[in-house]
């Protein structure tokens, strides 16, 4: 089993639509969780940091369940340049860190 | 302006022959990681290093090598071992348990 799993995809949605992503972490030593955007043919960037209590920026929200050890990603409001992969990041606390990225979830908008 | 560097960013190699990956950071981070990139796939971690002069294999180490010698650098060699070494090759550095900086790839050609 993968320490980080995610669905694949691709989710295809219309603009303004409000999409939701999984991701799912097997190593209770879990200790930091991430949201991260990569554009095709770029490297990935930050776009969330995820608190135990749940956090929104705009029209992202991101949620953590440590009791089934899944992270969430909402996206509201859809829009064109949301298109893109999205990889969660989970950093593992085993006596030293380790810093591991699911596959990514591709996303597609349509107008 | 703190920021992480990879060179070059497209690099040609001829069947037979090791190159060399550069990967620089001036943000003080103590972890630095290589990661692989395929063609729609996901990121493969290659090597990391939590501190200078130790380094762990990653899922898919075979057929390359890294040293740390200095806490700003984490060069990648990939060895003609690796049989396989098109890709696009991207290096994170990462303070501990806090996100991931990544370089701007270097895109990786067998000729």
């Amino acid at each position: 089993r993968k320490e980080v799993e995610q669905d694949p995809g691709p989710f295809n949605v219309p603009e303004g639509a409000t999409v939701a992503f999984n991701c799912t972490y097997s190593n209770s030593a879990s200790q930091s969780f991430f949201w991260y955007r990569q554009d095709c043919r770029k490297e990935p960037k930050l776009l969330m940091s995820v608190y135990s209590s749940g956090n929104e920026d705009g029209r992202f929200t991101a949620q953590l369940n440590r009791a089934s050890q899944y992270i969430s990603l909402l996206i509201r409001d859809s829009k064109l340049s949301d298109s893109a992969t999205y990889l969660c990041v989970v950093n593992i606390n085993t006596g030293g860190f380790k810093t591991i990225f699911g596959a990514g979830t591709r996303l597609f908008v349509k107008a | 302006d703190g920021g992480i560097t990879q060179s070059p960013k497209y690099l040609f190699r001829k069947e037979g022959q090791n190159v060399t990956l550069s990967c620089e950071q001036n943000l003080n981070h103590d972890a630095m990681y290589w990661y692989r990139q395929d063609p729609g796939q996901g990121l493969r971690l290659i090597y990391y290093s939590q501190i200078v002069n130790d380094f762990q294999k990653g899922d898919i180490a075979e057929g390359y090598s890294v040293s740390r010698e200095k806490k700003e650098s984490f060069p990648l060699t990939v060895t003609s071992a690796q049989k396989n070494p098109t890709a696009f090759y991207l290096c994170a550095s990462i303070q501990t348990d806090t996100e991931a900086f990544f370089g701007q790839g270097t895109r990786l050609t067998v000729v």
